[in-house]
């Protein structure tokens, strides 16, 4: 069965240094789609990024790189450049191969960035 | 574009009521989903939908029903409220030929009381 894990429940960095997010998944499906999503204290979704399971470069936007490690398959967001305003939940999801596209979501991480 | 919207915002049910939350979006979009979040917690599916006239089972289905007959709505039904059912409740939507991520609406916080 297709699962996502975010071991790290919480992360403190240091503001404009670099942190790094983990993430693995368990799938048998060949084709998949990894993604990470940020939920600020206010509740909305926020997407962040997008790996494709037959991606060869790691995906990256702006202060966002996502480590694809596809034969351990991990999924690790990478943040650079810390700011206060990366405060918040990030969630790992994964969505299945074509046919049903669902959507499978990881527990969490908070992350907490210090002044 | 308004995107996904939700209504209602915030509600309050006692135990026993019924209610529908109601999803629409405007993106064309064929895939539409419900989740539920509940505090501390990930996302987990309850329904989804691949077309007008199309749903299927998630993860946490018991207690809710759904119904896709355009492709622009995809309402959840409560019935029989429970206080288990105290979530944060997401609709969210995705078109295969489109953009790699899903939209999410801004949800709809649940209290059974």
């Amino acid at each position: 069965a297709q699962k996502i894990t975010q071991t790290q429940p919480g992360m403190f960095v240091q503001e404009k240094e670099a942190v790094t997010l983990d993430c693995t998944y368990d799938t048998s499906d060949q084709s998949y789609g990894l993604f990470w999503y940020k939920q600020p204290s206010s509740g909305e979704m926020i997407f962040l990024i997008y790996q494709g399971s037959y991606d060869e470069q790691n995906a990256t936007e702006g202060r966002y790189s996502l480590n694809f490690q596809k034969a351990r398959k991990s999924a690790n967001l990478v943040i650079s450049a810390s700011q206060l305003g990366d405060s918040a939940m990030y969630f790992c999801a994964m969505r299945e191969g074509r046919g049903t596209y669902k959507y499978i979501f990881g527990t969490g991480t908070r992350l907490k960035v210090l002044a | 574009n308004a995107g996904v919207t939700q209504t209602p915002k915030f509600r309050i049910l006692k135990i026993g009521q019924s209610m529908t939350l109601q999803c629409t979006q405007d993106m064309n979009h064929n895939y539409m989903y419900w989740y539920r979040q509940d505090p501390g917690m990930g996302l987990k599916l309850i329904y989804y939908s691949v077309g007008a006239g199309i749903t299927d089972k998630g993860e946490v289905p018991n207690g809710y029903n759904v119904s896709r007959s355009t492709t622009e709505d995809f309402p959840l039904r409560l019935e029989l409220a429970a206080p288990s059912q105290t979530s944060v409740y997401f609709c969210a939507s995705w078109r295969a030929s489109g953009a790699y991520e899903q939209y999410f609406g801004p949800g709809t916080r649940l209290t059974v009381t």
